[in-house]
């Protein structure tokens, strides 16, 4: 069965540093991956995806991805944190079904 | 251009009462999901709209859930006898393609069964 897992309920990081959100999935084909963000009260916001191709996928507001197929992860990245990425972001997984498989959840905390 | 768009955004019932929650898709988008948020069990997938064919129903959690879409755009998530277990956000999404494509959100609906 397809499953995401998003082994961190929370991350914190200083603003300016680097940021890291990991994923892991399990799927029975080639995967279709996804990350979303969610800010308090509002729906869910694309940033990036990975297909095919390219292992490292970027995205919107300097957000990128690294598919590891060995590792089947597709953590998310970005360089340099702002106080604005804090959110609650979300892990999918699609292997050529219809819906959308989502981890719990990672809620990122970026302080001044 | 403008996004999915999902009303009410707040809906307060009575245990027993049935509800009726509306999205708008992205014009000319074919694919149209709805999915549940609760803080018990995350993100669920319901059920699934592709242009004329029949809905992929195999994530709707009872009989008392229901959805339509008509005329291949607005679609109407109906709950029958609501429970206080209903209580979530509402979350619909379309695509302009289902197989790999991206999934557009809109901002939910806040479903709250006193």
């Amino acid at each position: 069965a397809q499953s995401v897992a998003q082994p961190e309920d929370q991350v914190n990081v200083a603003e300016g540093n680097p940021l890291t959100v990991k994923c892991t999935y399990s799927v029975s084909g080639n995967p279709y991956l996804f990350w979303y963000v969610q800010y308090p009260n509002r729906g869910l916001q694309f940033l990036l995806k990975y297909i095919t191709g390219d292992n490292l996928v970027k995205g919107s507001y300097g957000f990128e991805a690294e598919f590891n197929k060995s590792q089947t992860s597709f953590h998310l990245k970005k360089p340099s944190a702002l106080v604005s990425d804090s959110a609650l972001y979300f892990c999918a997984v699609r292997d050529g079904g219809t819906a959308l498989i989502f981890g719990k959840g990672t809620t990122l905390s970026v302080s001044s | 251009g403008a996004g999915v768009s999902q009303s009410p955004s707040n809906k307060v019932t009575e245990k027993g009462k049935d509800v009726e929650l509306r999205c708008d898709p992205i014009s000319g988008h074919t694919a149209l999901y709805w999915y549940r948020q609760s803080l018990g069990q995350g993100l669920e997938f319901l059920i699934y709209f592709q242009g004329n064919s029949a809905p992929d129903k195999s994530g709707l959690p009872s009989d008392r859930f229901s959805a339509e879409r008509t005329g291949g755009s607005v679609s109407t998530l109906t709950i029958q006898r609501t429970q206080q277990e209903d209580s979530a956000v509402y979350l619909c999404a379309s695509s302009l393609r289902p197989a790999g494509d991206t999934q557009y959100f809109g901002p939910g609906t806040r479903l709250t069964v006193l």
